[in-house]
């Protein structure tokens, strides 16, 4: 069955600083792999997905995620954080792969606070 | 881009009563649809998951008589949480996805209370 790990529930980083936020997923098949961030009581928005293309994923708002197989993981980063990124963060693998429509399976979140 | 809409985006009601929530694609036709709940600071449990034209299948420990969906028509789907209780208070979250086209796209969400 597929998992979703999402490493630090809670992350704070200065403005301007890189933001780095962990997601390690366990699979049987080729995942499908998201990121959404959460405002809130808010729904949530796709910030970017890996379906099987290009390993380094380039998403809205200046994030990026590189899916390494090797390491099971889809980190997801920003080189400058900005005091609008403060959010809830998802990291989420579908469940049924590649032609599918599974499921998604969705971390625990991690919460990023930006300090000015 | 696909846009879900989500209605009501709060709601308070009191013990006893029942809720319907609905969730329309606006823009493509969502063959699958699918229901969360969202407790406080914790991640999205998905309750149920829904076709076009079918029973929707539910998640183990979610009871399909309370949590009554229905999924008549491509672009719409409803939860009626049925005889509320305080317990049921929670932030309940949509999905849509269509066939063909690998992604989901999610309603604004629901906050219920229940009183």
């Amino acid at each position: 069955a597929q998992s979703v790990t999402q490493l630090g529930s809670h992350i704070s980083v200065s403005e301007g600083a890189l933001v780095l936020l962990r997601c390690n997923y366990s699979s049987s098949v080729p995942p499908y792999l998201f990121w959404y961030v959460q405002y809130p009581n808010q729904g949530l928005q796709l910030l970017l997905k890996y379906t099987s293309a290009a390993t380094l994923v380039k998403g809205i708002n200046g994030f990026e995620a590189e899916f390494k197989k090797s390491e099971t993981s889809f980190h997801l980063t920003k080189p400058s954080a900005h005091m609008s990124d403060a959010a809830e963060y998802f990291c989420a693998v579908s469940d049924l792969g590649e032609g599918s429509q599974g499921n998604l399976i969705f971390g625990k979140g991690t919460k990023l606070s930006v300090k000015p | 881009g696909a846009v879900v809409s989500q209605h009501p985006s709060w709601v308070i009601c009191k013990s006893g009563t029942s809720v319907k929530i609905e969730c329309r694609s606006l823009d493509f036709q969502a063959t699958t649809m699918f229901w969360y709940r969202q407790f406080p600071k914790q991640s999205l449990m998905l309750m149920a998951t829904s076709n076009e034209g079918s029973k929707a299948t539910y998640e183990q420990g979610v009871e399909k008589d309370k949590f009554l969906i229905n999924h008549a028509s491509l672009t719409l789907s409803t939860l009626t949480v049925t005889s509320a209780h305080p317990e049921d208070s929670s932030f309940y979250i949509c999905s849509a996805s269509a066939s063909g086209f690998y992604g989901y796209t999610f309603g604004s969400g629901t906050r219920l209370t229940v009183v």
